[in-house]
């Protein structure tokens, strides 16, 4: 059953730094997500990508934060200089043309900024 | 600003007892989506129910959709230990590029 990846599973970055999180959404897919979810809290939307554009995108979404999609099968959000408060389980989703609602979510990043 | 909250936030139920979680939401939607996610894994879609729609059911899941209450439930009938879980409703906007996760649910089957 095909299913979205996320590399790496667990990403430790001083404050500052910038980090980028890896994702391979399901191949015949065309929305792509990003959610991020701090411990012990809700999962938050951070943006979503259609199109090779961002089609809406959370207040958490700030100048920080970037997505691209370089290749025709890999989605990154990268995090410029990275803040304690970033640290959190970073998850991709993403959903086909006709329900484009039911998300499928990857496994999750960890990522800890000491 | 929409949102899905969950209650009870913690539930605790013996196997074989059916469990019920709510979800209540505050603006109109598309859709409402229930998921489950494992302790410090990824999240796995449950259910969709879709506005026009006021039950769904999916082996042993059934949701209900009261759009009038801007309300979902979530049944988990027979429930073993391994629906031991965390399990999130999530609403999107008109449009449906944003998915509004509630809080959550925490609910522990004893075996």
């Amino acid at each position: 059953e095909p299913e979205v990846t996320q590399t790496p599973s667990h990403q430790v970055t001083q404050m500052g730094q910038e980090v980028i999180l890896r994702c391979v959404p399901i191949s015949n897919h065309l929305y792509f997500y990003w959610y991020r979810q701090i411990l012990g809290q809700k999962v938050e939307f951070l943006v979503s990508f259609y199109n090779n554009e961002i089609s809406e995108k959370s207040e958490i979404f700030d100048d920080q934060f970037s997505v691209e999609r370089p290749d025709g099968s890999n989605f990154t959000l990268k995090i410029r200089s990275t803040k304690l408060e970033d640290s959190a389980m970073y998850f991709c989703a993403s959903s086909g043309l006709v329900s484009y609602n039911e998300q499928f979510f990857g496994p999750g990043t960890r990522l800890t900024v000491l | 600003s929409q949102q899905g909250e969950e209650d009870p936030q913690a539930l605790s139920i013996q196997e074989g007892e059916n469990a019920t979680m709510n979800c209540s939401y505050k603006t109109s939607i598309n859709n409402l989506q229930w998921y489950r996610q494992n302790s410090g894994r990824g999240l796995v879609h449950l259910i969709l129910i879709r506005s026009n729609e006021r039950e769904k059911h999916s082996g042993r899941l059934r949701v209900t959709l009261d759009t009038s209450k801007k309300s979902s439930s979530l049944l988990i009938t027979a429930s073993r230990a391994a629906d031991t879980a965390s399990y999130f409703c999530a609403t999107d906007a008109t449009g449906g590029f944003k998915t509004i996760f509630g809080a959550g649910t925490r609910l522990f089957v004893k075996a």
